[in-house]
């Protein structure tokens, strides 16, 4: 069963560029959550998607950022006109759902992108 | 929204010496609090967890104490060893409809000295 995907796990751009990261999440999840992770810090929520629905996006830039996952294929996040200020690790992590006894309740993280703007 | 302390932001140890790293979460719904570890450059990965209906959960030299009236919980290392050399992130549930995202603390450097 392999683990979740991330693509490309590292990607240059320069500003005013657009950035595209994929993340296939670990085989029967359905919860897909993007991570930021500035040098030196935490890892600071984005953005949580279910199939076709964004059910939670209050940790998104209101503006050039934007995440998917469609009904087929992997989750999204793309940033447009990229600037330095963007130059991160872009983690994805997946879970199988609601936390519950059933479930551990344990997200499953991808090695990360990490995007470099010049 | 759930709001998750971290301290401290880094810790040096000798090796064989004990380490505890300590969070505090905000939000007294909160049922579950995992502890993850990430290498430099790697992913993180679970260590290991607690939920609310206990105070303390070992794993060989790893345990997780919680007090849920203080509402803080922490991780202690015993005997540590260089390779538990890492970053470490406390984590707490944030409730998102019918289901939750975690909220991570801003992370413990842990320094273990040979």
């Amino acid at each position: 069963n392999a683990g979740v995907m991330q693509n490309p796990r590292h990607l240059v751009r320069r500003r005013g560029q657009e950035a595209r990261l994929r993340c296939s999440p670990m085989k029967g999840h359905s919860h897909v959550y993007w991570y930021r992770q500035l040098p030196e810090e935490g890892l600071k929520f984005m953005v949580y998607l279910q199939k076709e629905n964004i059910i939670d996006e209050s940790g998104m830039p209101k503006e050039r950022f934007s995440a998917e996952f469609p009904k087929e294929g992997p989750s999204i996040l793309r940033i447009q006109q990229v600037v330095r200020g963007d130059s991160a690790a872009y983690f994805c992590a997946s879970s199988p759902g609601r936390l519950s006894g059933a479930n551990t309740g344990e997200l499953f993280f991808g090695e990360g992108s990490r995007l470099t703007v010049l | 929204g759930e709001n998750v302390e971290q301290h401290p932001s880094t810790l040096s140890v000798q090796e064989g010496d004990s380490a505890v790293i300590k969070c505090t979460y905000s939000d007294s719904a909160s049922n579950y609090f995992p502890w993850y570890k990430q290498e430099l450059g790697k992913r993180p990965q679970l260590i290991i967890d607690i939920r609310s209906n206990v105070g303390e959960k070992k794993d060989q030299r790893i345990a997780v104490t919680l007090n849920k009236t203080a509402k803080h919980f922490s991780l202690h290392i015993t005997e540590t060893q260089p390779e538990d050399s890492a970053v470490y992130f406390c984590a707490a549930p944030a409730a998102v409809d019918s289901s939750y995202k975690l909220i991570f603390g801003s992370g413990t450097r842990l320094l273990v000295r040979p």
